[in-house]
């Protein structure tokens, strides 16, 4: 079965610093794999997702992941952090061995951001 | 442009009382499923839909029921509600099956089981 860590329940960053959240998957074949974000009281919504191709993939506000296979790892990076960027992020994994009607969340990291 | 509303926002119940978790959609999704979230685990899958007429059960479906009778509509039923089932509850829909593709959220419902 599939399954995702995120190691880190909360960080902070200052604004403007670079920011790199770490996430790892347990699957054994080719994951579809997501990152959501979730603002304070709101649901969630997708920043990026990675099914082939490319490993480094581009996101909605400035955000980018990188997959590696070999450190099964899809971390997400934003290169300089800004105070709205403050919420909970969970990254997320599919798995086309259920037909893709199963998707697994990680327990999310809390961003705060310092001034 | 509504997207997926949940209602409703804040309930509290006693337990054993029942209650019904709305969700509606109006993106003509097919797909649609149901969440609970708590501190320090996630979103845990309850129960989804693949299409109007037909769910099945996710990760943590007991104490809980759903029917999807229109493409629309999918609530959520809690039969006789216990203290753990004191969660956020996300609803979410999608154009393709749930691990494959964006998932839109509802901004959740707040229960609470005393």
């Amino acid at each position: 079965a599939q399954s995702v860590t995120q190691p880190d329940i909360h960080i902070t960053v200052s604004e403007g610093a670079s920011l790199e959240l770490r996430c790892n998957y347990s699957y054994g074949a080719t994951p579809y794999l997501f990152w959501y974000v979730q603002s304070p009281g709101q649901g969630l919504q997708l920043l990026l997702k990675y099914f082939s191709g490319d490993t480094l993939v581009q996101g909605i506000k400035g955000f980018e992941a990188e997959f590696k296979r070999s450190q099964s790892s899809f971390n997400l990076r934003k290169p300089s952090v800004h105070w709205s960027d403050a919420a909970e992020y969970f990254c997320a994994v599919g798995a086309s061995g259920t037909g893709f009607q199963k998707l697994v969340f990680g327990t999310g990291t809390r961003l705060l951001v310092s001034p | 442009n509504a997207g997926v509303t949940q209602t409703p926002k804040f309930q509290v119940l006693k337990t054993g009382q029942s209650m019904t978790l709305q969700c509606a959609q109006d993106m003509n999704h097919e797909y649609m499923s149901w969440y609970r979230q708590d501190p320090g685990m996630g979103l845990r899958l309850i129960h989804y839909s693949v299409g109007a007429g037909i769910t099945d059960q996710g990760e943590v479906p007991n104490g809980y029921n759903v029917s999807r009778s229109t493409t629309e509509d999918f609530p959520l039923r809690l039969l006789s509600a216990a203290p753990s089932q004191t969660s956020v509850y996300f609803c979410a829909s999608s154009y393709v099956p749930i691990g494959s593709g964006e998932l839109f959220f509802g901004e959740g419902s707040r229960l609470t089981v005393l």
